[in-house]
């Protein structure tokens, strides 16, 4: 079954970095796009970041443009997200998710069971 | 950027209809999708393209999109459909979310 597993999650002090990876099966993982989009505790949903199905481009929210950036292996069915210069602001559930496949309309219709990310002193 | 405007809460008797609407300035331009989200789980497509259902999806859950407001209804409302609903649009390569409305059947 088409299955999206994150993992790389942890605490970590503010200014650090930290790589998430979102393990992809049971799909064409090549053949789509591929989202990030966090949740603050207590708070709705964020969209962070896009990366199209051969990583030609990619598109971030402008929260966290210029300090993190979303990359894929397709020969190892993997997303990833660096994060860099890590804020409080950035404390939140890290969830991976496929995009639905109608070109230019971009949604999310599976996702990961997310990975929790703590940036503390 | 564009902004989408969901009510915090809508409660629901157990069996009638609930609707959830998610404003914005000609929403009806743009493609609206919706997620649920219940208590400690991930969340969950239930609405893409305004109107279609994801398999697995009954049909007492539909969209629709019209004017400056896109509405999620779900008709005879079940207490598994307690939760929180977002939806979801993509403008000026960004993805948008509504701040999220909490269903609450009674």
């Amino acid at each position: 079954q088409v299955q999206l597993v994150e993992s790389g999650g942890g605490v970590v002090q503010p200014g650090r970095s930290l790589r998430l990876s979102c393990a992809a099966s049971g799909f064409t993982f090549r053949s789509y796009a591929m989202h990030w989009v966090r949740q603050a505790p207590g708070k709705g949903l964020e969209w962070v970041a896009l990366i199209l199905y051969d990583g030609s481009n990619q598109y971030y929210a402008d929260s966290v443009k210029g300090r993190f950036t979303i990359s894929r292996d397709n020969s190892k069915n993997t997303l990833y997200l660096q994060m860099n210069s890590l804020r409080a602001e950035d404390t939140a559930v890290y969830y991976c998710a496929r995009d639905g496949g109608y070109g230019a309309i971009y949604y999310m219709d599976v996702w990961g069971k997310g990975t929790t990310v703590t940036v503390s002193s | 950027s564009f902004e989408l405007t969901q009510p915090l809460s809508v409660s629901v008797a157990l069996g009638k209809t609930a609707r959830i609407t998610c404003g914005g300035n000609n929403i009806a331009n743009k493609n609206v999708h919706w997620y649920q989200q219940r208590p400690g789980q991930a969340p969950m497509l239930v609405i893409y393209r305004n109107s279609n259902r994801p398999s697995g999806i009954p049909e007492r859950i539909s969209g629709s999109n019209s004017g400056n407001t896109a509405t999620l209804t779900i008709s005879s409302a079940q207490a598994g459909d307690e939760a929180d609903y977002y939806c979801q649009v993509w403008d000026s390569n960004t993805g948008v979310f509504g701040g999220g409305t909490e269903l609450t059947v009674l």
